[in-house]
């Protein structure tokens, strides 16, 4: 079975600070890893995947196999972060994504 | 602007009363997925269809069923809610190939009397 672990409930930054939201993962197989966003009052969406190796809004996050973790990073937080970010987890092989979310964590940033 | 689309945005009901959610779509995707997201939890996988194959999680409670008449609607339907039903339902599709992102609704809460 696939779990996916981020232990920081809440995270509280001020604008500019670096931001790093943890995420561990636990799968025997190869995993697809995704972070979603999910902004006050709006709908859950994806902010990045780790197969696209792409920065979006200035977030990256690279797939460590061997620590089994997949760490949102940004160098220099903005308001406009603020949000719930879950990380989720496909198996590779599926054909099509079958997630196992995470808890997540709320990133508040402060002026 | 395509989008997955669910109604209402709020549903209440009775304890025992069966209770229906919907879900559209304009994206044209094969795959429509159903997630129940209580308080401070994570989203949890209830059952999917992969065009008019339906697969069950393991762990979904024989209350909950779902339809998908065609291509566009997917309907959650819990036969007899219980006051621990009451979450966030959130529908989301996949175009069912390349393992590609989910795109989700606004989701339905859903409140047990």
């Amino acid at each position: 079975a696939q779990r996916v672990t981020q232990p920081e409930k809440l995270l509280s930054v001020f604008k500019g600070a670096p931001v790093e939201l943890k995420c561990n993962y636990s799968y025997s197989g190869s995993p697809e890893l995704f972070w979603y966003v999910q902004y006050s009052r709006q709908r859950l969406q994806l902010l990045l995947r780790h197969i696209s190796r792409e920065s979006i809004k200035g977030f990256t996050a690279d797939l460590n196999k061997g620590e089994t973790s997949f760490h949102l990073k940004k160098p220099f937080a903005q308001e406009e972060d603020s949000a719930m970010y879950y990380c989720a987890l496909s198996p590779m092989n599926s054909g099509y994504s079958t997630l196992t979310f995470g808890k997540g964590t709320m990133l508040l940033v402060s002026p | 602007d395509a989008m997955v689309i669910q109604n209402p945005r709020y549903q209440v009901t009775q304890f025992g009363k069966p209770v229906t959610l919907s879900c559209s779509q304009t994206l044209n995707h094969n795959v429509m997925y159903w997630y129940q997201q209580k308080s401070s939890q994570a989203p949890k996988l209830l059952f999917h269809y992969y065009d008019k194959d339906f697969n069950n999680e393991a762990d979904t409670p024989d209350n909950f069923q779902s339809r998908r008449p065609n291509t566009s609607f997917c309907f959650l339907d819990i036969r007899s809610p219980g006051l621990g039903d009451a979450a966030m339902y959130l529908c989301a599709t996949s175009p069912g190939h390349g393992n590609q992102p989910q795109h989700f609704g606004d989701g339905t809460r859903l409140s047990i009397l």
